[in-house]
């Protein structure tokens, strides 16, 4: 059991170009969420999505578009890079959210610098 | 509006203390609060999750409990180790938020040997 995966680990932009960020998950959950973090910031919600089909904004959307074609799949893609886009970049998901909250598991990160 | 606050911000032991992380939040609302451990450089790992209908939960050394009325959490981590040395973080499942979790900034937290 893989868990959550999300691939490149490290990846270095250039100002302008775009790029997909992956997270697959084998545990088939519904609810799974994009977050970035920063120094003093906290985690910070991109995007989440509570089911294939169904994808919505959160906290910080601008400049990131997400799909969920598929119940494993939820990639994160960055439009236009941008170097206020460097970040560490988190994916996650749980069977449920609210009141049928559940474990949130995620995955180990992808490092993102934008020059 | 929910706030999710975790003091102190960085917490130094010598090993074999035993020690309590505080996280606290102003809207008693919540379906659930999480604990979670992240080690540098790594994804985080929940470590306990507490309903809102509980009072608290244990895994081995750890012990997580909640108190609505007052809006705080405590993580209660018993004859530390230094491999206990990471940055805890909690969040909230707050009811009126549309799932989304509202995060506190997080303790870390250094055992010495």
């Amino acid at each position: 059991n893989a868990g959550v995966t999300q691939t490149p680990k490290f990846q270095v932009l250039k100002t302008g170009q775009s790029m997909t960020l992956q997270c697959a998950q084998d545990m088939n959950h519904e609810y799974m969420s994009w977050y970035r973090q920063d120094p003093g910031m906290g985690l910070r919600l991109i995007h989440y999505s509570v089911g294939a089909g169904i994808t919505d904004q959160g906290e910080v959307p601008n400049g990131y578009n997400v799909s969920r074609s598929t119940t494993e799949d939820f990639p994160l893609r960055l439009l236009s890079a941008a170097p206020s886009q460097t970040s560490v970049y988190f994916c996650a998901s749980s069977l449920g959210q609210g009141s049928f909250g559940n474990t949130i598991y995620f995955g180990e990160g992808s490092w993102l610098t934008v020059v | 509006k929910q706030e999710v606050t975790q003091i102190p911000a960085a917490l130094s032991v010598p090993e074999g203390e035993n020690l309590v992380l505080n996280c606290s939040f102003t809207d008693s609302a919540i379906y659930n609060l999480q604990w979670f451990r992240q080690d540098p450089g790594k994804g985080l790992t929940s470590l306990l999750l507490i309903q809102s209908s509980q009072r608290e939960q244990t895994s081995g050394r750890l012990n997580a409990s909640l108190d609505k009325s007052s809006g705080r959490s405590t993580l209660y981590i018993a004859a530390s180790q230094p491999g206990d040395s990471a940055t805890y973080l909690c969040a909230v499942d707050n009811a009126g938020n549309n799932r989304k979790l509202i995060w506190g900034l997080g303790t870390s937290l250094a055992v010495n040997p």
